[in-house]
């Protein structure tokens, strides 16, 4: 199985802020990362897939980029609704399609 | 707008057996593989196996390979996750998740709003 690593576990930064969450892969996943939100007591919510595209509805604060085995997903200007946590998930080799443990962003 | 509706909560006893479901609508069910992620108490995501109702062709992870069955009813357009012995360690959040695929890989876009089961003595 591709194992995926994302850091920090936990990130702490103030509203308004810039907030850079990572993801490694343990071997090449091409571009077939995406990114989920969770917020407490919802589900998963996709936010980003093919490593850079957003998803339906998804606002333009929240980027994509990387390729290969390392990713980033950033959060240009952090509101109060972006407080969560945040999965990677490679869908290139599988099964499994594996995320990672998660970051949990946290206000500053 | 696609839709997944899953199952109410579920308390059962180690040893029993489970069948939870996942009801899909608003787009072609038989098109699009469907499947289970976990999530224990406090814990990440954790990718089961999934489903492609249209033939039933199934793929799972090897954690959970003969731990779990999962199958569909394309005339109802639901999918399923089974269990024949349960154990305390089953106890968890259980969400259905359809794919979308781009290139010919894919990847989880729309997502039940999960069935809690808990496992206990």
């Amino acid at each position: 199985d591709i194992v995926m690593t994302q850091s920090p576990a936990t990130l702490s930064v103030s509203p308004g802020e810039r907030a850079t969450l990572s993801c490694r892969a343990s071997q090449s996943v091409s571009s077939d990362l995406a990114w989920y939100q969770q917020k407490p007591g919802q589900a998963p919510r996709l936010l980003i897939y093919d490593a850079s595209t957003r998803a339906t509805g998804i606002p333009a604060r929240f980027s994509g980029t990387g390729s290969g085995t390392e990713f980033t997903l950033t959060i240009s200007s952090l509101q109060s609704e972006d407080f969560a946590l945040y999965y990677c998930q490679q869908y290139n080799n599988w099964p499994p399609n594996t995320f990672g443990q998660g970051t949990k962003l946290e206000i500053k | 707008e696609v839709q997944l509706v899953q199952s109410g909560a579920e308390v059962r006893k180690p040893g029993e057996s489970l069948k939870i479901s996942c009801k899909a609508s608003g787009y072609d069910f038989t098109k699009y593989w469907i499947g289970w992620v976990r999530q224990m108490p406090g814990k990440g995501l954790e990718w089961m196996g999934i489903i492609y109702p249209g033939d039933s062709d199934t793929a799972y992870s090897p954690s959970f390979q003969g731990q779990v069955t999962i199958s569909a009813d394309k005339s109802i357009s639901t999918a399923y996750l089974q269990w024949s012995r349960l154990k305390a360690s089953d106890t968890a959040m259980y969400y259905c998740a359809s794919q979308s695929c781009t290139n010919g890989v894919c990847f989880f876009e729309y997502w039940g709003q999960g069935t809690l089961v808990t496992v206990s003595s």
